[in-house]
């Protein structure tokens, strides 16, 4: 596609409750990331791929987040039994394949747990 | 522990000058550093990357240093313009592996007409 797509761009689910988030990153980009961004504050790494293998997923804050990229394209990120804390704007980037470069990032969806 | 520095406070010049972006960082050995444009409600743009051995990199009205003696770099914008205006992030990135990158709180820029 022409850019990085997330969907939904926003999302309101009751506490207690699972969500999945989806990215769908640039054509042909090998690796993907996932960050989290707080209101006023940088994006903070949460995990990546190369194709469908999960990399790294250190910046996972514990067992209730999750991710895949079975296809080695679309990913989804899933939170269950979202907490208050979750709350925050989730964003998507690609780039090329092992290289260091420009990410290109999503618009986000913007997760409010209430 | 790992952290980065930029300043949390607006920055506000007028147009023409040159504005200028610290982003500091402690406990940490990046191999590159990235410099994101980011305007409200969108997501994180990319401007330029500069690389532990390198000192400069330039870019049209973009100039940026990379001291890795003071753990700092520079952001230049010159002959700034009212459509500059918007917060600027720096991310280190610690190996040549990918751009798993660990970003400042950003500095948001207002320039002045």
């Amino acid at each position: 596609g022409a850019g990085v797509s997330q969907s939904p761009r926003y999302k309101v689910t009751k506490r207690g409750q699972d969500v999945a988030l989806r990215c769908d990153p640039i054509s042909g980009h090998v690796s993907l990331y996932w960050y989290r961004q707080a209101l006023g504050q940088g994006p903070e790494f949460l995990t990546y791929f190369n194709y469908e293998a999960q990399q790294d997923k250190s910046g996972l804050p514990n067992d209730r987040f999750s991710a895949e990229r079975p296809e080695g394209s679309i990913s989804t990120l899933t939170i269950q039994r979202t907490e208050q804390r979750d709350s925050a704007m989730y964003r998507c980037a690609s780039s090329r394949q092992g290289r260091v470069g420009e990410a290109f990032f999503g618009q986000g969806t913007r997760l409010t747990v209430v | 522990s790992q952290k980065i520095e930029q300043n949390s406070e607006a920055l506000n010049i007028q147009e023409g000058k040159t504005a200028t972006l610290t982003c500091n960082y402690t406990n940490y050995s990046p191999a590159y550093l990235q410099w994101y444009r980011q305007d409200p409600g969108r997501g994180p743009v990319f401007l330029l990357l500069i690389r532990e051995n390198e000192k400069e990199k330039r870019k049209e009205r973009l100039k940026v240093t990379f001291d890795t003696t003071l753990k700092q770099s520079l952001f230049h914008i010159t002959a700034s313009q009212p459509a500059d205006s918007a917060t600027y992030l720096c991310a280190l990135g610690a190996s040549n592996a990918g751009n798993m990158l660990t970003f400042g709180g950003g500095t948001r820029l207002m320039v002045k007409p």
